[in-house]
């Protein structure tokens, strides 16, 4: 069975506070892609990262980074110095094997940066 | 760069209606996926389709149906719609035959569908 949580289903921080979103992962599969999506007030899902299981490096872009650890099972998605515009809901998802697939989300965590 | 369009972008139906919901994939993405997303829920999967055969099926309900064509577009077909089928509709594209794209999926904009 494959399954993603997101136990933190709401965070509020004041701005330039650093917030740290939690996902744990389970999948029987040895090949799988994790991925953060970001979901704005306007509704669309904005694609953040993708990460494969054979890839345990982790990756910062400006003020994102990923934090992925194959032994507990986590993909954990930290904002630095967070802004209002980073007000949205995010969502962890993960797909099983190698090529296309359905995604599986987890529940998602609202973020409310307050000014 | 194209993205994939879903259309219409809003559409209020009334209960016991019928509603049809249409994705226009990536060019040269031969696999189309559906979810629904409930207010305050995650995004569910509804069922896939791969060359225009059903890949995959997910939670749909008997009363929807869909299909993929032969120009890759999708549709998602809504009978006897009840109030709990108000969500937004996503429709995501990849392509099927070899490792994920580094973005992974594309999502359309959705389609928000209400019914009263």
């Amino acid at each position: 069975a494959q399954k993603v949580t997101q136990a933190q289903t709401e965070i509020s921080v004041v701005e330039k506070e650093d917030v740290t979103l939690d996902c744990v992962y389970e999948t029987r599969d040895t090949t799988y892609y994790l991925f953060w999506y970001k979901q704005p007030p306007s509704g669309e899902l904005v694609f953040l990262i993708r990460r494969n299981s054979f890839d345990e490096q982790n990756e910062i872009s400006g003020r994102y980074s990923w934090n992925f650890q194959k032994s507990t099972s986590s993909f954990n998605f930290t904002i630095t110095a967070s802004q209002v515009v980073d007000s949205a809901v995010y969502f962890c998802a993960l797909k099983a094997g190698n090529q296309g697939g359905k995604l599986i989300f987890g529940q998602g965590t609202e973020l409310s940066v307050k000014p | 760069a194209a993205g994939v369009i879903q259309s219409p972008r809003h559409l209020i139906k009334e209960k016991r209606e019928t509603a049809t919901l249409k994705c226009y994939p990536i060019p040269r993405h031969d696999t189309v996926y559906w979810y629904q997303q409930g207010p305050g829920q995650d995004p569910q999967f509804l069922i896939s389709f791969y060359e225009k055969m059903q890949s995959d099926k997910g939670s749909i309900p008997d009363r929807f149906s869909a299909q993929q064509f032969s120009d890759y577009h999708s549709e998602l077909n809504m009978s006897s719609l009840e109030l709990g089928d108000s969500a937004l509709y996503f429709c995501a594209s990849s392509p099927r035959s070899g490792p994920l794209p580094s973005y992974g999926y594309t999502f359309g904009s959705g389609t928000r569908l209400t019914v009263v």
